[in-house]
């Protein structure tokens, strides 16, 4: 069963404009999220985390929000750069366990 | 110098044969991993290795088997090679954080062709 899911395959938006990853996941025994980030011909590099003990974390232009009652977690980016142009998997993981990934998000930022 | 490296970076093969993929790491970590990618799967889990004594299955370990030869070093093998095992394969090794979390870092990935 696929307990971390990505619903949105794709998603376009706007150089300058605001990108919004969408992440959902089953299992409340997660308790600590991260984003990766993957270029073609590329590995994931890791981009942003958070624990379940709070509900957002922000590095520069990305937010990562979590809502533990949906069982939800979403990534921000503002403002959006052609170079942000990339797969974006989000993963999840039980304490020191290892990482359950989603099927991973194809943003395209437009100029 | 890239702290994983993977070689080959490309390998074309036929069914039946057997494979090695390998994987050396410079981060000094004591977990190392091996996934592989399909279009529309995402990053699945073939086997882990939390230190050089300890191999674990993952969420797709048929077909497949490993070696943690050192620290540094964990290969992955496909002893005999068919076609729907053609994909993106990364090797990936992790640390644990302060809260016995784990981050983990890629290396650039192998793209197998089994023809």
């Amino acid at each position: 069963d696929q307990q971390v899911k990505q619903n949105s395959p794709s998603l376009s938006v706007q150089e300058g404009r605001i990108s919004i990853l969408n992440c959902d996941y089953t299992n409340s025994m997660f308790d600590y999220f991260l984003w990766y980030k993957k270029y073609p011909a590329e590995g994931p590099t890791f981009l942003i985390s958070i624990s379940s003990i709070k509900d957002k974390n922000e590095d520069g232009r990305f937010t990562v929000f979590l809502n533990k009652s949906a069982k939800h977690l979403s990534l921000h980016i503002v403002p959006s750069q052609p170079g942000d142009s990339a797969v974006y998997f989000c993963a999840a993981s039980k304490y020191g366990s290892r990482l359950t990934f989603g099927e991973g998000t194809q943003l395209t930022v437009n100029p | 110098d890239a702290d994983v490296t993977q070689t080959p970076r490309n390998r074309i093969t036929k069914t039946g044969k057997r494979i090695m993929l390998e994987c050396s790491q410079t981060k000094g970590h004591d977990r190392m991993y091996w996934y592989r990618q399909d279009p529309g799967l995402g990053l699945r889990l073939i086997y882990y290795s939390f230190d050089v004594k300890d191999i674990n299955k993952g969420e797709i370990s048929d077909g497949y088997s490993v070696s943690r030869q050192a620290q540094a070093k964990f290969s992955l093998s496909l002893e005999s090679a068919i076609p729907n095992q053609t994909a993106l394969y990364f090797c990936a090794t992790g640390s644990t954080g302060t809260l016995l979390t784990d981050t983990q870092y890629f290396g650039p990935g192998t793209r197998l062709t089994v023809l």
